[in-house]
């Protein structure tokens, strides 16, 4: 599985959009892009994921640049719930799933 | 979604006892589980993968004799901490894919917090 790369933090206002990036450049053409968040000594939450396409569902919006060499987790309007650690991963579905550090994102009032 | 349950969902034990956590999906048949490993402050480490009816294959450095990894149905893996020590004290998570469900998707247990004394 590819790779990737995520800022260790980020900081968003309450009520604004949270726009976490993810790198992966080595990225082959059937992996997908899958986006994780895990708050606080809880299990891993799935939020969105995506092959080529940019998705959106109830919780965010998944941009996928069109080389797939990155991506942005987008949640539109951000509450302090959202504080959470998020992973970017990038897999075949047939694989296990592995995780990075992520991106610790802190939601502030 | 699909629901993964986890049980205990924390545990306190004496350092040489074993313990055993479950993992259920509750809603779909679970080909595959997952289990994972997390110290505080760190991100979630894959200790092994169980495939209903088969053994588990344990990532380098997961000890097999200490982590039994039993998956006997496909609602259904447990695992059982050997003669646990309190370096063994972590958060244990599982995750499951399977039938029924988006191809690919992982579903994940609430996780069980194991303090050895």
């Amino acid at each position: 599985d590819a790779k990737t790369t995520q800022p260790t933090s980020m900081d968003c206002a309450e009520g604004r959009a949270a726009n976490l990036p993810c790198n992966h450049s080595t990225i082959s053409g059937n992996e997908y892009v899958y986006w994780y968040r895990q708050i606080h000594s809880q299990g891993p939450q799935y939020i969105i994921h995506g092959l080529k396409n940019n998705e959106t569902n109830e919780m965010a919006s998944l941009i996928i640049t069109e080389d797939r060499k990155s991506s942005t987790l987008i949640l539109p309007h951000a509450t302090l719930r959202d504080t959470a650690v998020y992973y970017c991963i990038v897999r075949l579905p047939s694989n296990d799933m592995r995780f990075g550090a992520g991106t610790r994102l802190t939601v502030k009032p | 979604g699909a629901v993964v349950s986890q049980h205990p969902s924390w545990v306190i034990c004496k350092s040489g006892t074993s313990v055993k956590i479950e993992c259920r999906s509750l809603d779909f048949q679970a080909t595959t589980m997952f289990w994972y490993r997390q110290f505080p402050k760190q991100s979630l480490m894959l200790m092994a993968t169980s495939n209903e009816g088969s053994k588990a294959t344990y990532e380098q450095g997961v000890e097999k004799d200490k982590f039994l990894i039993n998956h006997a149905s496909l609602t259904l893996s447990t695992l059982t901490v050997t003669s646990a020590h309190p370096e063994d004290s972590s958060f244990y998570i599982c995750s499951a894919q399977g039938l029924d469900v988006v191809p690919g998707e992982l579903f994940f247990g609430e996780g069980s917090r194991l303090t050895v004394l």
